[in-house]
Order: structure tokens, then sequence, then C-alpha cells
């Protein structure tokens, strides 16, 4: 079946410092692989996507490499900051005709950025 | 606006009440999606409309009834529900397989 497995937290880190949130898969066939992140009080924003692998997704100074040799899809961030404060998703849709996106998420991280 | 709209943000419910929580989207997306995110649980789909026909149910009790009555509406209609359906319930939408924006989901809460 498919499935995402994430690194829990909570991931304390201090201003500046380098993020790694880790994220491997289990799905048949390719799946496109996402990461959402949600701020408190609000929903799932999309962070960013890849659809092949070695795609590497990015946004807001955040990547992701899709790495199909390892079932991987790592969230890094060279310097975080307070405002990077939330809890990231990692998820994947599966490949299928359906015309339509079936996401299955992880379980979530909380990330706390202290200054 | 933003691209996807959910009201009310919190709704409290007795369980003998009936209530409907609204989700619009202007991103002329074909696919809508009802989410449920529990405390304890990872994020669950339960519904899939794709040209507004129900074509997802992931065994969601009957108390809880979609509705998608054009393509940029969705509802859940509640009625009897129990208090471990207190949750944020996330709406969301697609283009086709692409990715899904989310609103900011309804809070809950059911005594």
């Amino acid at each position: 079946g498919n499935s995402v497995t994430q690194m829990e937290g909570p991931v304390t880190l201090s201003e500046e410092a380098f993020l790694t949130i880790n994220c491997t898969y289990t799905a048949t066939g390719y799946p496109s692989l996402f990461w959402y992140v949600q701020y408190p009080g609000e929903g799932l924003q999309l962070l960013l996507k890849a659809t092949k692998a070695d795609d590497k997704g990015s946004n807001k100074g955040f990547e992701a490499t899709y790495r199909k040799e390892t079932t991987s899809f790592h969230l890094e961030k060279g310097s975080v900051q307070v405002s990077d404060s939330a809890v990231y998703f990692c998820a994947l849709s599966p490949r299928f005709s359906g015309g339509y996106n079936k996401l299955i998420f992880g379980a979530g991280t909380r990330l706390a950025v202290h200054p | 606006e933003t691209g996807v709209t959910q009201t009310p943000r919190h709704l409290v419910m007795g369980m003998t009440n009936k209530k409907s929580l609204k989700c619009e989207q202007h991103l002329g997306h074909n696919a809508m999606y009802w989410y449920k995110q529990s405390a304890k649980k990872p994020l669950e789909l339960m519904f899939v409309y794709s040209l507004e026909e129900r074509v997802e149910n992931n065994s969601v009790p009957s108390r809880f009834s979609p509705e998608c009555p054009n393509s940029s509406h969705l509802f859940l209609h509640l009625h009897t529900l129990q208090p471990e359906d207190s949750a944020l319930y996330l709406c969301a939408s697609s283009q086709d397989a692409g990715a899904a924006f989310f609103g900011q989901g309804t809070r809950l809460t059911v005594v």
C-alpha cells in the first residue's frame, strides 16, 4: 500500500540554524510528492512539490529532492527564521488515471524556532 | 479573495443538531475534497468530487453527507454527530491530479 513516514517532532532550532525534516514513502509506481505547511490556527499551504525522480522542489528557501532510490523526499532549509515555526506535512499522491489526486499524508513534524 | 474559502471557521454543535459546512473555491478547479484532521491521527481523506460527481467515499459514517451543487461549491452536512467527530475539517480543490489547495478549515466541536 501507500504510506508516508516523517520524523517525529518537535524539532527545536535556533534562528539561522540548518533544518532537515526527513520523509520516506512507500508507493506502487511513481507518485507525486509534496510538502505542506500548517501555521497555528490555519489550514494547509502547499510549500513545494516534485512529480518525478530527481526533481527538486523549492520555495521560500525550502528545498526537497525526489529520491527514487531511497524513496525519500527530505525537506531542507539553510537558515530558519522564527516565522518558519509551524507543522510540516509530507504527502504523496499515487499515479492513477482517475483525474484527481488522493493525497496520503505523514503524521506531521512540528518545528519550533527560537530567537 | 483567497483561493479556497470555508465557513464557518468555528462551529459548536450538540449531538442532536443539524449543521452544514460550506466551501467555495475561486481557482477554476474541477476536483474538490473534504479532509478530517484530528489531534491524534494523520489527515484523513473523507470525500472526493471530480467534475461534480462523487468519486471517493472513504468509509465515512452516514452522519456526514457531502453535496457538490457545482464545480465551485462543496458542502458537508452534519447530523447526530458524536464527540469523537470533533476535529478540524479541511476543504481542498485541485485541477485534475495536480497539487491540492486547502482552505483554512472549520474547527468543529461536538458537545
